[in-house]
């Protein structure tokens, strides 16, 4: 069966980055998209970004332009995702998620979620 | 306007139907998706292209779209069902996924 295991919580200072790990197994890596959305405390979803076979290029979120990089690595099928330039606003839970190649695909598998803090 | 607009809350009470609406100018035209997040625990998507289910999901989830609205229908509510619910849809202007506002469904 698919899963996506996410790389453990972390605790960050302000101004410093963030990468998080996002491993897949169960499926052929290389046919999916993987997504990164985040949810603040008591807040919605809220989509970064993700790799969309369609497009071929990272795609991201206006907000986060900039800021995010998300990157994937065939060999070892895990996709990743770097925040920079981290403040208090960005603690949050961070998911990666696999939709289909074309954009209008949905998510049909989740991680677990990583909890990134940022304090001083 | 990119915004999905949902109600904050929905209540029912058991054995009810619950209809969670996600509005949109002409989302009609778009391919519109639902999750469902429980406490604690990340989303799971109950129905995908409006109306189909993926596998596991009962069939009392079920999903429609037209013009401005598209709707989530959970019929014969149960205690299990109490959860946060989100519209998606992949917006071309933006060339972004946009996520609802979320509805939390209370079973009374």
């Amino acid at each position: 069966q698919v899963q996506l295991v996410q790389s453990g919580a972390a605790v960050k200072k302000p101004g410093s980055s963030v990468k998080v790990s996002c491993k897949a197994s169960g499926d052929t890596f290389s046919s999916y998209a993987f997504n990164w959305v985040r949810q603040a405390p008591g807040q919605g979803l809220e989509w970064m970004g993700g790799i969309i076979p369609f497009f071929g290029i990272p795609n991201y979120a206006q907000q986060f332009q900039g800021r995010v990089t998300i990157t994937r690595d065939e060999s070892t099928s895990t996709a990743y995702m770097e925040l920079s330039s981290l403040t208090s606003e960005d603690t949050a839970m961070y998911y990666c998620a696999r939709a289909g190649q074309m954009p209008i695909s949905w998510f049909d598998y989740w991680g677990q979620g990583t909890l990134v803090t940022v304090s001083s | 306007s990119s915004v999905l607009t949902q109600p904050p809350s929905v209540s029912v009470a058991p054995g009810q139907t619950a209809t969670i609406t996600c509005e949109r100018y002409n989302i009609g035209s778009r391919s519109v998706h639902w999750y469902q997040q429980k406490p604690g625990q990340a989303p799971v998507l109950v129905v995908y292209a409006d109306s189909d289910r993926p596998s596991g999901i009962p069939e009392r989830f079920s999903g429609s779209n037209s013009a401005n609205t598209a709707t989530l229908t959970i019929s014969r509510v149960e205690v299990g069902d109490e959860a946060d619910y989100y519209c998606q849809v992949w917006d071309n202007d933006s060339v972004s996924y946009v996520f609802g506002t979320g509805t939390k469904v209370t079973v009374l």
